[in-house]
């Protein structure tokens, strides 16, 4: 069964700082991977997607990238902003099925 | 566009008291579904998985009988949680494909809260 694990679980940066993200998955056999980020009490807003076939998207201040054979992705974050603080869940897709990591909460200070 | 809308959000009931949750797909045909559940400070957890006018397909450890799922129509899935009890507390989220295509789509999520 897909493992999902991310580090750090908690991280908190001052505002501007460039932060990096880990997660890691045990099964290499899987079709994309999504970055979501999740605020206190709420759903889930999708960040990135990268297909099996991609190593990295970017989309404004976030890249992510994907090496499927060491079973790897990272979620950069350039200039950090306060409003940025959330937890980040890394969510590996493997048929249909999303198997969710446990998230980073990072808190960004002012 | 692909947008999810789930209700309610925050519902608090007696322990007992069966409540019904309610995914709803606004712009797109949703022919699969899925319902997942998070406890605090885990992350989510496949429930279950539905087809439009099949049963579900339950995860292991997961009860059908506590936790039924109808999917009758393209853009309404429901979850009610029977007799629900207070460790049946937790966030609930649903997501759905939009026609079978990656990637899901999430509602906001219901927050339950049994007493």
């Amino acid at each position: 069964k897909q493992e999902v694990t991310q580090i750090p679980a908690a991280l908190s940066v001052p505002e501007g700082e460039n932060l990096v993200l880990n997660c890691s998955f045990t099964d290499s056999a899987i079709y994309n991977l999504q970055w979501f980020r999740q605020d206190p009490g709420k759903g889930l807003t999708s960040l990135l997607l990268i297909q099996s076939s991609q190593r990295e998207q970017t989309s404004g201040r976030l890249n992510a990238s994907l090496d499927k054979s060491s079973g790897r992705s990272t979620l950069y974050i350039a200039a950090s902003q306060p409003g940025d603080s959330a937890t980040y869940l890394c969510a590996v897709n493997g048929a249909n099925n999303l198997f969710f990591g446990t998230g980073t909460r990072l808190t960004v200070i002012p | 566009g692909a947008v999810v809308s789930q209700h309610p959000s925050w519902v608090i009931c007696k322990s007992g008291t069966s409540v019904k949750i309610e995914c709803r797909s606004l712009d797109f045909q949703a022919t699969t579904m899925f319902w997942y559940r998070q406890f605090p400070k885990q992350s989510l957890m496949l429930m279950a998985t539905s087809n439009e006018g099949s049963k579900a397909t339950y995860e292991q450890g997961v009860e059908k009988d506590k936790f039924l799922i109808n999917h009758a129509s393209l853009t309404l899935s429901t979850l009610t949680v029977t007799s629900a009890h207070p460790e049946d507390s937790s966030f609930y989220i649903c997501s759905a494909l939009d026609r079978g295509e990656q990637p899901q789509h999430f509602g906001d999520g219901t927050r339950l809260s049994i007493l």
